[in-house]
């Protein structure tokens, strides 16, 4: 199985603050990830897929990069309403998808 | 707007069985892939179970491979999951999922709700 690190595992930031996320797999996936946002009490919501690809509806402030085992999320000025858990996930080399363990995100 | 709705959740002693389901509405259910996707209180995801759009590919996790059973009703528009030999770590909020596209494996773009299974005795 494909086990996805997430770093770090919690951080707080400042409102317009630069803020990257990374993940790392154990071994290569290509560009079959995705990052899901899931705020305090809500269901996880979907950000980018296939590493980069901004899914529809969600702000460009969101961006993601990275293929094989090295990804990062990138929010470019963070905003209050963007506290909350973010996830990335695997679904190469499936069964099983694989999630990383979660990164709390908290307005400093 | 396109909808999951989970039903089924509860509280069970262990070693008891439970049938989970899902109504989709307002997408062509037929067509994609769908999951179920657990999330222990406070804690982080855990993939469950995934059936292709046609039944004709399934996976499990390991955690769960050989108790649990995925299916689906292309006609009711609805996803299943049987669970069987209940343990206490089984205990957690069971999401219903959709993949964005008709591939098997993809990333998740409309969940539901949410219910809550609980097994305790």
């Amino acid at each position: 199985d494909t086990q996805m690190t997430q770093s770090p595992s919690s951080l707080s930031a400042s409102v317009g603050d630069r803020v990257t996320i990374t993940c790392r797999a154990s071994q290569g996936i290509d560009k079959y990830l995705a990052w899901y946002q899931q705020k305090p009490g809500k269901v996880p919501k979907l950000l980018i897929y296939a590493a980069s690809t901004l899914q529809s509806g969600v702000p460009s402030r969101f961006s993601g990069s990275g293929s094989g085992t090295d990804f990062s999320l990138t929010i470019s000025s963070l905003q209050p309403e963007d506290v909350a858990t973010y996830y990335c996930q695997n679904y190469n080399n499936a069964p099983p998808i694989t999630f990383g363990q979660g990164t709390r995100l908290e307005i400093k | 707007e396109v909808q999951l709705v989970e039903s089924g959740g509860g509280l069970v002693q262990p070693g008891r069985s439970l049938r989970l389901s899902c109504a989709a509405s307002r997408f062509n259910f037929y067509d994609y892939a769908m999951h179920w996707v657990r999330q222990p209180p406070g804690k982080g995801l855990e993939w469950v179970s995934g059936i292709s759009w046609n039944s004709g590919h399934i996976g499990y996790a390991d955690s769960v491979k050989g108790r649990f059973t995925i299916s689906r009703d292309d006609a009711k528009n609805s996803l299943y999951l049987q669970m069987n030999s209940l343990r206490p770590e089984d205990t957690a909020l069971y999401f219903c999922v959709k993949a964005r596209s008709g591939y098997d494996y993809d990333a998740f773009d409309i969940w539901g709700q949410g219910t809550m299974v609980t097994v305790s005795s």
